[in-house]
């Protein structure tokens, strides 16, 4: 374990379903981070959460919208997706932004939108 | 614009031997570069990182390259054991949130 926990670690649902991807660190970090990494793609930041507060949101789609309660945990709402949303979804964690420091990941949820 | 590149998409190495990954970066002004290691059904993992004061770093069996001249990052790893099959990605970051990852090396270790 990494110290950041991605629930489920696997989703199947459909293009009409409504799911919630959960991310939680206990590393003390303040920034948490969700990227989405596609086959033969670089890992593409999707939004950047700093001390609860939405830094970044890289022109996501709004079928993907993110939560971010307290600095410990991170939701990625999901509703209406296309097939071509079917990626391994990241949570990431820095202790600050990240020009100083790396970052730690989650394993990651795999979804597959049929 | 920004970008960050991998001369080789695969790499075969023999157990035992050095292994070199390479990477390209665009933006004169990134500052601080990482190196993570992903192996199959796991996230990226921090290896390495150097800032841009910096042209080397080592670790342990790990040593980080910096050549902002030409704006060339290299990772090699000593004495290459099948534990180091994994893709290697290199990420650059110009300070703040947004740090740009490659796309990504295959380092395979041949036994």
């Amino acid at each position: 374990e990494t110290g950041v926990t991605q629930t489920p670690r696997h989703l199947v649902m459909g293009m009409t379903n409504k799911k919630s991807l959960k991310c939680e660190q206990h590393l003390g970090h303040n920034a948490m981070y969700w990227y989405k990494q596609s086959a033969k793609k670089p890992l593409e930041l999707m939004f950047v959460y700093n001390f609860k507060e939405q830094t970044e949101n890289n022109s996501v789609p709004s079928r993907f919208s993110p939560e971010c309660p307290n600095s410990s945990h991170l939701f990625l709402h999901l509703h209406t997706l296309q097939p071509e949303d079917s990626a391994l979804y990241l949570c990431a964690s820095s202790q600050a932004n990240g020009a100083n420091y790396g970052y730690t990941f989650g394993s990651g949820t795999r979804l597959t939108v049929v | 614009g920004e970008s960050v590149g991998l001369h080789l998409p695969t790499l075969s190495v023999q157990e035992g031997d050095n292994s070199i990954i390479n990477c390209a970066y665009s933006n004169s002004a990134s500052d601080y570069f990482i190196w993570y290691k992903q192996e199959s059904g796991k996230g990226p993992q921090f290896i390495i990182d150097i800032r841009s004061n910096m042209d080397k770093r080592q670790g342990q069996r790990v040593t980080v390259l910096l050549n902002k001249t030409v704006k060339h990052l290299s990772l090699q790893i000593a004495a290459t054991q099948p534990g180091d099959s994994a893709v290697y990605f290199c990420a650059e970051n110009t300070g703040g949130f947004k740090t740009i990852f490659g796309a990504g090396t295959r380092l395979f270790v041949k036994a």
